[in-house]
């Protein structure tokens, strides 16, 4: 069974370009989570999404950054207009259905983004 | 809204060594969870334990095992017999066990460098 699959690995982008990051969440995972790992930090959620639905975007800014997550085909995190502090990694983490209280969170690798 | 603090940036053990990485939290909630995830150079995010807040038994995983003081909000993590492969990036996290409740809460990391 893959695991959560990123790409690109690797982004770079030049200030007011977009970004489309993509994932694809494990077989039988129908839950996508967005983090976004900014340098010396932890890792800091944006947004959790099920198939057609964003259930939680808390996380996310306001302006430029979207996600999505089609019937068909990969989550994408599209962040518009990049400005030199959305220089960061992102991480996608996929779950199954819930279970109970406790749904464990396997992530990918992250996909590194460098605004120029 | 919780935190977690990681007040440890860097730490270093010999091969072999045991070392312990300290990481505390807050919540006023009662029912939660905490996890220890390894980032390597990689940085893929690697779930090395969980602990579920009302079980009083402190969680072990072969060489890792916590010691979690709920009413210190204290969640240490003890790697035994260090490798080398253990050196990485080591961050606490925290989640809400409620219902409706998605978010992983990261502290900022602890590099743990292994001494051979």
């Amino acid at each position: 069974n893959a695991g959560v699959m990123q790409n690109p690995r690797h982004l770079v982008r030049r200030r007011g370009q977009e970004a489309r990051l993509r994932c694809s969440p494990m077989k039988g995972h129908s839950h996508v989570y967005w983090y976004r790992q900014l340098p010396e930090e932890g890792l800091k959620f944006m947004v959790y999404l099920q198939k057609e639905n964003i259930i939680d975007e808390s996380g996310m800014p306001k302006e430029r950054f979207s996600a999505e997550f089609p019937k068909e085909g990969p989550s994408i995190l599209r962040i518009q207009q990049v400005v030199r502090g959305d220089s960061a990694a992102y991480f996608c983490a996929s779950s199954p259905p819930a279970r109970g209280n406790y749904n464990e969170q396997f992530f990918g690798p992250g996909t590194r983004l460098t605004v120029l | 809204a919780q935190t977690v603090t990681q007040s440890q940036p860097e730490m270093s053990v010999q091969e072999a060594e045991t070392v312990t990485l300290s990481c505390t939290y807050d919540t006023s909630e009662s029912d939660y969870y905490l996890f220890w995830y390894k980032q390597p150079p990689s940085r893929q995010m690697i779930l090395v334990i969980r602990q579920e807040a009302y079980k009083q038994q402190n969680a072990t995983e072969n060489r890792f095992s916590v010691n979690f003081q709920k009413a210190a909000k204290s969640f240490s993590l003890k790697i035994s017999d260090s490798q080398l492969g253990d050196a990485a990036m080591y961050f606490c996290a925290y989640k809400y066990s409620g219902a409706g409740s998605y978010q992983l809460t990261f502290g900022k990391g602890t590099k743990l460098s292994v001494i051979p």
